[in-house]
């Protein structure tokens, strides 16, 4: 059974950049056809897509982060990591990763970290 | 960017149906997937591609898609139901990103 597991600092200061890891057990991260995602939730609040990733490098990242956002892989590892430089208080929420499955045109997460909560505060 | 817009919260009594909307422009000509998030807990994946249930999920969570509206509808409702309930949709078209709707807040009575 796949599982994913997020990893990383807890606290984050202001400017300074926040960095996750997700490890994947029980499948490969290089099996074709899945890509693998980033998603947010700040407290009390709702799901915000961060962005996603191919095994083989290609990523995207929704715009609104795109200047801040590095999404990459080992696959030497079975990892994929999260880094989003120059954080403030609004980039406090918990961390999931997930696997992004269905087809070129059709995709949802069909499998899902438990989540690492992260708060940026000086 | 594509919008999806769903009404904050829905109360609905034991046995009865709880049908949760999730609006988009055009959006009966996307693929709608819905996640089930309990407090404290990853969001788990209910229905996919409109209509289809992963593995392990009930046969009371059924979905549908039509012009600007997508459905789910949890049959039977039971009180382990209650949770927050997303909507997304795939937007090829904008940098390959998946769009989530606001959340409804489901409350068995």
């Amino acid at each position: 059974q796949l599982q994913l597991q997020e990893s990383g600092p807890g606290l984050v200061k202001p400017s300074e950049t926040l960095s996750l890891t997700c490890t994947v057990s029980g499948g490969s991260i290089s099996s074709s056809g899945y890509y693998w995602g980033w998603i947010r939730q700040p407290p009390g609040k709702g799901l915000e897509w961060i962005g996603s990733m191919y095994y083989n490098g290609n990523t995207y990242y929704t715009p609104s982060l795109k200047s801040r956002v590095t999404i990459s892989v080992d696959t030497s590892k079975n990892q994929f990591s999260l880094s989003l430089r120059s954080v403030t208080a609004a980039d406090t929420a918990v961390y999931y990763c997930a696997r992004v499955g269905g087809t070129a045109t059709i995709r949802w997460l069909d499998s899902w970290g438990q989540g690492s909560l992260v708060t940026v505060a000086s | 960017s594509y919008v999806l817009t769903q009404p904050p919260s829905l109360s609905v009594a034991p046995g009865q149906t709880a049908t949760i909307i999730c609006g988009g422009t055009n959006i009966g000509s996307k693929s709608v997937h819905w996640y089930q998030q309990k407090p404290g807990q990853a969001p788990v994946l209910v229905v996919f591609d409109d209509n289809d249930r992963p593995s392990g999920i009930p046969e009371r969570f059924s979905g549908s898609n039509s012009a600007n509206t997508a459905t789910l509808t949890i049959s039977r409702v039971e009180a382990g139901d209650e949770a927050d309930y997303y909507c997304q949709v795939w937007d090829s078209n904008s940098d390959h990103q998946g769009v989530f709707g606001t959340g409804t807040t489901v409350t068995v009575l």
